[in-house]
């Protein structure tokens, strides 16, 4: 049973419009969250995290917001460019029980900006 | 600073055979993870290490797979014999402790098993 869950497997946005990429969970234990942002025949980048302190954090163009009481967390890029085209993974972790930080992912979210 | 970096970048093989797959962290990471994704499905943790000791190996798919890292920097990821389901892309990564759990990947090896 699937832990983290991105629903969309495709998203296509213009150039300049804002992309959301949304992500649901269903661990309550989760308290870190992390995007990673994947181009083909590389690793996946480290992108922007959360703690489940919070609701909100922001890097630049990029922003997440964390809604706990819905088990649910989206990522959105501002304006969105052509580069910002790649595999998205939403992921999870739970630092301080048994897995302690390993990470859970999404089966991923593939964004195309079109110009 | 040099990322996490990981050899081969593909290799294939016969069931049967035997394969070792090497990763180098990032210099002062002391965690060093391993994840598979088999192809369609999600990115899967299969152990960690802090040092030289491992932490958590309950992603292990089975015997066939042991993985080392000896003095707490490389590691390799052996799988002994393959068979045909453990193909796919091997990732590694590595993180230092303390600094909220991100963690960096190498590029990946790309195991094909025929």
């Amino acid at each position: 049973d699937q832990q983290v869950k991105q629903n969309s497997p495709s998203l296509s946005v213009q150039e300049g419009r804002i992309s959301i990429l949304n992500c649901d969970y269903t661990n309550s234990m989760f308290d870190y969250f992390l995007w990673y942002k994947k181009y083909p025949a590389e690793g996946p980048t480290f992108l922007i995290s959360i703690s489940s302190i919070k609701d909100k954090n922001e890097d630049g163009r990029f922003t997440v917001f964390l809604n706990k009481s819905a088990k649910h967390l989206s990522l959105h890029i501002v304006p969105s460019q052509p580069g910002d085209s790649a595999v998205y993974f939403c992921a999870a972790s739970d630092r301080y029980g048994g897995s302690q930080g390993n990470l859970i992912f999404g089966k991923g979210t593939k964004l195309s900006v079109k110009p | 600073e040099a990322g996490v970096t990981q050899f081969p970048s593909h290799s294939v093989i016969e069931k049967g055979q035997t394969v070792t797959l090497r990763c180098d962290p990032i210099s002062g990471h002391d965690n060093l993870y391993w994840y598979r994704r088999v192809m369609g499905k999600e990115i899967k943790f299969l152990l960690h290490f802090v040092k030289e000791s491992k932490q958590d190996e309950s992603g292990m798919p089975n015997n066939r797979f042991l993985a080392e890292r000896t003095g707490g920097t490389y590691s390799t990821l052996k799988v002994q014999p393959a068979e045909l389901e453990d193909s796919g892309v091997y990732f590694c990564a590595s993180a230092q402790q303390g600094l909220g759990y991100e963690q960096y990947f190498g590029p990946g090896t790309r195991l094909t098993v025929t």
